[in-house]
């Protein structure tokens, strides 16, 4: 199982917003609603932010957004802050009863 | 508040075995399942190995199929990793995190801050 395709990195000044891809295949982000994303900051434990494509987990907040569209989910930050600066993973679920996370994202906030 | 402490982790010689734990607190932990996701020096995520919370069935990685095992005991809250012939590739951080209920894949929330574990001559 091949790792989901996303942007080595991408930057933003706060208050703006930024969108990050995660672009799979229809066995996995394409064929089933359990996309994740996670975010993890330098020598922290990844933090749930979005699941089921476009839940938020209590406590999370709203200026975080998760969606679907093909093969390719999208998770975007509006407002950006700089405590967002961090990395970010997707996840799916896959045909193989498997789970596959992407290679994962570089938020700088500049 | 639920919690994970995971431990095992250590230095290891290529072909040796080792086992995690995950020790669970703050929730019902038969109610949960549970999974392993690894992360190597300065790489990505990597999921491991899955659990149902009831432990009647389990899911792996191809990466680790047939070395690694994961297994439970709810009496005592605790996760396991079996980790068999491990080679210098298995040199990561692991963690340990819960599922959403008994969906094994719907997201993993808390993690545990890791065990290392070290595969070298």
């Amino acid at each position: 199982q091949s790792a989901l395709t996303q942007p080595a990195s991408v930057s933003g000044s706060p208050g703006q917003s930024i969108t990050i891809s995660c672009t799979g295949t229809s066995s996995d982000v394409g064929g089933y609603d359990y996309v994740s994303w996670y975010q993890q900051h330098p020598g922290e434990a990844p933090k749930l932010m979005i699941y089921d494509v476009s839940n938020r987990p209590s406590g999370v907040s709203n200026r975080f957004s998760g969606s679907k569209y093909g093969n390719t989910a999208s998770l975007k930050i509006s407002g950006l802050q700089a405590e967002d600066e961090a990395d970010y993973y997707c996840s799916s679920y896959t045909t193989s009863r498997t789970l596959v996370f992407g290679g994962g994202t570089k938020l700088a906030v500049l | 508040e639920a919690q994970l402490v995971e431990s095992g982790g250590g230095l290891i010689r290529p072909g040796g075995s080792l086992r995690l734990s995950c020790e669970a607190s703050g929730f019902t932990f038969s109610n949960y399942a549970m999974t392993w996701v690894r992360q190597a020096p300065g790489k990505g995520l990597e999921w491991v190995a899955s659990i149902r919370g009831s432990g009647s069935e389990t899911f792996n990685a191809d990466s680790v199929r047939g070395r690694f095992s994961i297994s439970r005991d709810n009496s005592m809250n605790t996760l396991f990793l079996q980790m068999n012939s491990l080679t210098v590739e298995d040199t990561a951080l692991y963690y340990c995190a819960r599922g959403a209920g008994n969906f094994v894949f719907r997201g993993f929330d808390p993690w545990g801050q890791g065990t290392l574990v070290t595969v070298s001559s």
